[in-house]
């Protein structure tokens, strides 16, 4: 089993839909997890940090389930410029490696 | 927030040659630096890691003798291509960690520099 799981995708949504990715991981250990954003041809941009059950940071949602070992980002009234790839991201058991799930593409359409 | 940047942006080289890469933390000191590697559609995946003065720690299947990697000060590590070829054409991005004012220790990544090997 891979360390991180993500849904490629691509999730098509209408501007102003809310959506939500999923991202499972194996190491029950981790205690902290991020959200990156990446833009086509551009480098990983840090969206949210998850420390404990969750952070919500105005349109974005990431919350943490423990028990099943997975983490969620909710994107709610979705823009246009929320077109990217969202990368779920995990250091193992400390803060200096990270881990790098294969990304969500999302597409928001007008 | 912190800003990590790289040089050159693209390259263009002919196979068998060395490519450099630089990789600038420009307003804060990274006591660690680290090297990723992405092909089209795939995630990033961890080169080595580098730190400020000592040899850099590769990951399985990196060969240290084709990426040599120098971290000869806080804000600066570099990473060379040698003897270069067409499957080494990918996007390489580096990252920065350290601790700046007003912000936790996290790992900031730079823009990126696209290879091509022809």
């Amino acid at each position: 089993r891979k360390e991180v799981e993500q849904d490629p995708g691509p999730f098509n949504v209408p501007e102003g839909a809310t959506v939500a990715f999923n991202c499972t991981y194996s190491n029950s250990a981790s205690q902290s997890f991020f959200w990156y954003r990446q833009d086509c041809r551009k480098e990983p941009k840090l969206l949210m940090s998850v420390y404990s059950s969750g952070n919500e940071d105005g349109r974005f949602t990431a919350q943490l389930n423990r028990a099943s070992q997975y983490i969620s980002l909710l994107i709610r009234d979705s823009k246009l410029s929320d077109s990217a790839t969202y990368l779920c991201v995990l250091p193992p058991g400390g803060y200096n490696k990270l881990i790098f799930g294969a990304g969500t593409r999302l597409a928001v359409h007008p | 927030g912190a800003v990590v940047s790289q040089h050159p942006s693209r390259v263009i080289c002919k196979s068998g040659t060395s490519v450099k890469i630089e990789c600038r933390s420009l307003d804060f000191q990274a006591t660690t630096m680290f090297w990723y590697r992405q092909f089209p559609k795939q995630s990033l995946m961890l080169m080595a890691t580098s730190n400020e003065g000592s040899k850099a720690t590769y990951e399985q299947g990196v060969e240290k003798d084709k990426f040599l990697i120098n971290h000869a000060s806080l804000t600066l590590s570099t990473l060379t291509v040698t003897s270069a070829h067409p499957e080494d054409s990918s996007f390489y991005i580096c990252s920065a960690e350290g601790l700046t004012s007003g912000y936790q220790e996290t790992q900031y990544f730079g823009p990126g520099t696209r290879l091509l090997v022809l």
